[in-house]
């Protein structure tokens, strides 16, 4: 069974801050990977399908990229609406264990 | 813009079943291919299954935790996903979602399985 591997698993950043989440397929998984947020108490939003593609109404500060094994979620500049757990799975396939991320 | 109503949650003694449905609308359910994931109280999302449209075969894959105990059907003339959940244990203990990447994607907003005695 393909694994996917998430890191950090918790993550406390300002305002404005770059941040970026990293998750690990334990084998290829081409570009099938998406990216959800979930803010507490809520449904996760999908954010980013197929590796790269932005959801539509998801915030530009968002981005997704590479292919193969291993993939990243970028914020470019954090804000406070930003504070969930972001979790990455391979398409109809298996999740990453989540990366809180706080306001410092 | 796909939305998705799951429904059938409830309270169930441990070694019961439960059958729970997902109403589709706004897509054509029948070329969809329809994910159910979970996530237990104060856990992560764990994909349970995925089953194809009939035309690409209407094949299912399921997790290994829950083969050979869950079935994933689909009745595209209600517009109806399902999921059985048989021989339930207290770690299936759990909100449950149907979803979709299918023409824009979508979650429900989950139905509520509770395994205790």
């Amino acid at each position: 069974d393909i694994q996917m591997t998430q890191s950090p698993s918790f993550l406390s950043a300002s305002v404005g801050d770059r941040v970026t989440i990293t998750c690990r397929a334990s084998q290829g998984i081409n570009l099938y990977l998406a990216w959800y947020q979930q803010r507490p108490g809520k449904v996760p939003q999908v954010l980013i399908s197929t590796a790269s593609t932005l959801q539509s109404g998801v915030p530009s500060r968002f981005s997704g990229s590479g292919s193969g094994t291993d993939f990243t979620l970028t914020i470019s500049s954090l804000q406070t609406e930003d504070v969930a757990t972001y979790y990455c799975q391979k398409m109809s396939g298996p999740f990453g264990g989540g990366t809180k991320v706080e306001i410092k | 813009e796909v939305q998705l109503l799951e429904s059938g949650g409830g309270l169930v003694e441990p070694g019961g079943s439960l059958r729970l449905s997902c109403a589709a609308s706004k897509f054509p359910l029948n070329n969809a291919w329809m994910n159910w994931v979970r996530q237990a109280p104060g856990k992560g999302l764990e994909w349970i299954g995925r089953i194809r449209s009939k035309a690409d075969g209407g094949t299912v894959d399921y997790a290994t935790p829950v083969k050979g105990r869950f079935n994933i059907s689909r009745d595209d003339s209600k517009n109806t996903l399902y999921l059985q959940l048989n021989s339930l244990e207290i770690e299936d203990t759990a909100v449950y979602y149907c979803t979709t990447f299918s023409f824009g994607g979508g979650w429900g907003q989950g139905t509520l399985v509770t395994v205790s005695s």
